[in-house]
Formats: C-alpha cells, sequence, structure tokens
C-alpha cells in the first residue's frame, strides 16, 4: 500500500542552522507530495507541496523537491530560526478526495 | 473569523460514556474530514464527507458516527468510549479538487479515563 517514512526526530539545531528532514514514500503510481506544519496547540497548515517530478515546492524559506528516482521529498531549510520549532509531516495523495496519507512526523527544535 | 472551527478544545470523560464533536467551517469548502492523531503524533484519516455524502470510510470501529447536516458542518459522535480512543481529533476540510490544501481546525483533545 501507500506509505510515508520520515526521519525520527527531535532534530535539535541552533539558529541559522541548515535544516534537512528526509522523507521518502511508497506509492502505486504518481502522487503528489506535501510537508506541513504543525505549531504547537494548532492543527496542521500547509507548508509546501510538488505534484510531479522534479517539481520543486517552496515556501518561507523551506525547499522540497519531488525525486522520482529515489522516491523522496527531503524538506530543507538554509538557516532556521527559533520560530520554525515545530512539528513537520510529509504526506501524499492518492486517488483524489484530497486523500491524505501521513509520515510520523518529524519534531524541529531550534534554539537561540 | 476562524476557518475551521471544532468544539470542545478539551474533552474528558469516563470509559462507557457517548460523547460528540462539533465541526464547522466558512471557507465554502465542499469537503470535510476528521483526522486521528495518536500520543505519538501519527495522523490517520478517520472519514470524509463531500457536499454531505459519505466519501472515505477507513477502518474506523462502527462506534464512530460522523454526521454531516450540511456541507458546513460535520460532527463526529462516538459511543460507548475507550481508553483507546484517547487522541487528538483535527477536523479539516477542502474543496475537495485535487492537491487543493487542506484547512485543519485546532484539533479536541479527548481523554478516556
Amino acid at each position: 500500500g501507500n506509505s510515508v517514512t520520515q526521519m525520527e526526530g527531535p532534530v535539535t539545531l541552533s539558529e541559522e542552522a541548515f535544516l534537512t528532514i528526509n522523507c521518502t514514500y511508497t506509492a502505486t503510481g504518481y502522487p503528489s507530495l506535501f510537508w506541513y506544519v504543525q505549531y504547537p496547540g494548532e492543527g496542521l497548515q500547509l507548508l509546501l507541496k510538488a505534484t510531479k517530478a522534479d517539481d520543486k515546492g517552496s515556501n518561507k524559506g523551506f525547499e522540497a523537491t519531488y525525486r522520482k528516482e529515489t522516491t523522496s521529498f527531503h524538506l530543507e531549510k538554509g538557516s532556521v530560526q527559533v520560530s520554525d520549532s515545530a512539528v513537520y509531516f510529509c504526506a501524499l495523495e492518492m486517488g483524489g478526495y484530497n486523500k491524505l496519507i501521513f509520515g510520523a512526523g518529524t519534531r524541529l527544535a531550534v534554539h537561540p | 473569523d476562524t476557518a475551521v472551527s471544532q468544539t470542545p478544545k478539551y474533552l474528558v470523560t469516563q470509559m462507557g460514556n457517548d460523547k460528540s464533536i462539533k465541526c464547522e467551517q466558512n471557507l465554502g469548502h465542499d469537503t470535510m474530514y476528521w483526522y486521528k492523531q495518536d500520543s505519538k503524533k501519527f495522523l490517520k484519516i478517520m472519514f470524509s464527507y463531500n457536499n454531505k455524502e459519505l466519501i472515505i470510510n477507513e477502518t474506523v470501529p462502527n462506534r464512530f458516527s460522523p454526521k454531516s447536516p450540511d456541507k458546513a458542518h460535520l460532527n463526529l459522535h462516538i459511543n460507548s468510549l475507550e481508553l483507546g480512543d484517547s487522541a487528538v481529533y483535527f477536523c479539516a476540510s477542502s474543496s475537495g479538487s485535487s492537491n487543493s490544501p487542506l484547512h485543519f481546525g485546532n484539533g479536541t483533545r479527548l481523554t478516556v479515563t
């Protein structure tokens, strides 16, 4: 079946460090891929998405590239801020109706 | 002007009770969802309705019954609550078109004692 695997957290970084959160997927076909972010006490918000191979999604300094050959969608940011501390979820969509399959989430903690 | 609002925010109850969680969206979306997030933050879809019709029904115990009186509301009723039902339940909505983003509510933390 379809699934998403993310690196386990927590990821702890100092402010201005480089961030990578790994995400790989298994799917029968060509899914759309998403990163959602969940700040403490809130619901998830869409961070970025890519709908086909080699597409790059970007938002708020975060980027992820849809790599079909490695079935990956790793999230990167060049310089993290304390305000980026949150849980990040990789997800895929297949079959319509926006049915998302989420990874387990990766908690990011950024220290000043 | 909250887009997706769910009530209550916290719900503490005893095993065997019946409880409901309400959700409303003012985005004009046609599709609404219920997701369950367990203690390890793992999120799993439970149900989805499109314009009041059930379109996704994952393997969920039939103690859980969603109800959509209109396309702006999707409520979740849970009968005979069990300890394992303790989780955060998120309501979400979307336009329903492919790749459109989901808009989530802030969650309802259910604790069954």
